[in-house]
């Protein structure tokens, strides 16, 4: 099945820093991916689902980049403020098991000021 | 208002003692999920549901059952829970993958003393 590494597990930026998020996934045929944010002791928040058709995606204050060559997702939080502060989770559409998602393990993401 | 509800928030229950989680929807979502969320592991899926009494395994599964018999309502069981079963528990529901990212709830912490 689908295996889903994210990197990097930890990751402290100061506040006005870019900072950058990465999935790699092992599944060719993948073509649906979602970026969820998890603020401490809440539930996780879709950020952006990404279609494998269009390889940049940005929201308010990020991109993503699809780069299916290489089979790898990432998040750029351009300009990071404090209410960034939360942990990251890319997930993939598994292509074997209908509408099962596989997650990464999460990125803590701290903004200093 | 779109949400998905989980209930109890918190629960405390000794080993060897049965543990009823429930999860509710009320967008008339066919598949709902279990996963549990524990410290640097992410997300793991325990069960998935598609409809009523349509239930299937997830990646691990051992310890656990569901039940489903309103579309609307998804139960984790938890017979005889063990010590290794603290964690905190995520329902999620979607009415199609391929349109809409799960929707999860706000968790159950689940301690097992």
């Amino acid at each position: 099945g689908e295996q889903v590494e994210q990197r990097p597990p930890h990751l402290s930026v100061r506040e006005g820093d870019s900072a950058v998020i990465t999935c790699t996934y092992t599944d060719p045929n993948s073509y649906y991916f979602f970026w969820y944010k998890q603020e401490p002791g809440a539930s996780l928040q879709l950020l952006m689902k990404v279609f494998s058709s269009t390889e940049i995606n940005e929201g308010q204050g990020f991109t993503v980049l699809l780069n299916k060559k290489d089979k790898r997702l990432s998040l750029n939080l351009t300009a990071a403020h404090p209410g960034d502060s939360a942990a990251y989770f890319c997930a993939v559409r598994d292509t074997e098991g209908a509408d099962r998602l596989t997650f990464g393990k999460g990125t803590q993401l701290i903004i200093q000021p | 208002d779109m949400k998905v509800t989980q209930m109890p928030r918190y629960l405390i229950k000794r080993m060897g003692e049965n543990v009823l989680l429930e999860c509710g929807q009320d967008m008339s979502h066919e598949t709902m999920y279990w996963y549990r969320q524990d410290p640097g592991l992410g997300l793991q899926l325990i069960y998935i549901s598609y409809d009523v009494d349509s239930n299937s395994e997830g990646d691990i599964p051992k310890g656990y059952r569901v039940s489903r018999k309103k579309r609307e309502h998804f139960s984790l069981i938890l017979d005889s829970a063990k010590t290794n079963q603290t964690s905190v528990y995520f329902c999620a529901s979607s009415w199609d993958i391929n349109n809409q990212a799960p929707l999860f709830g706000e968790g159950t912490r689940l301690s097992v003393l």
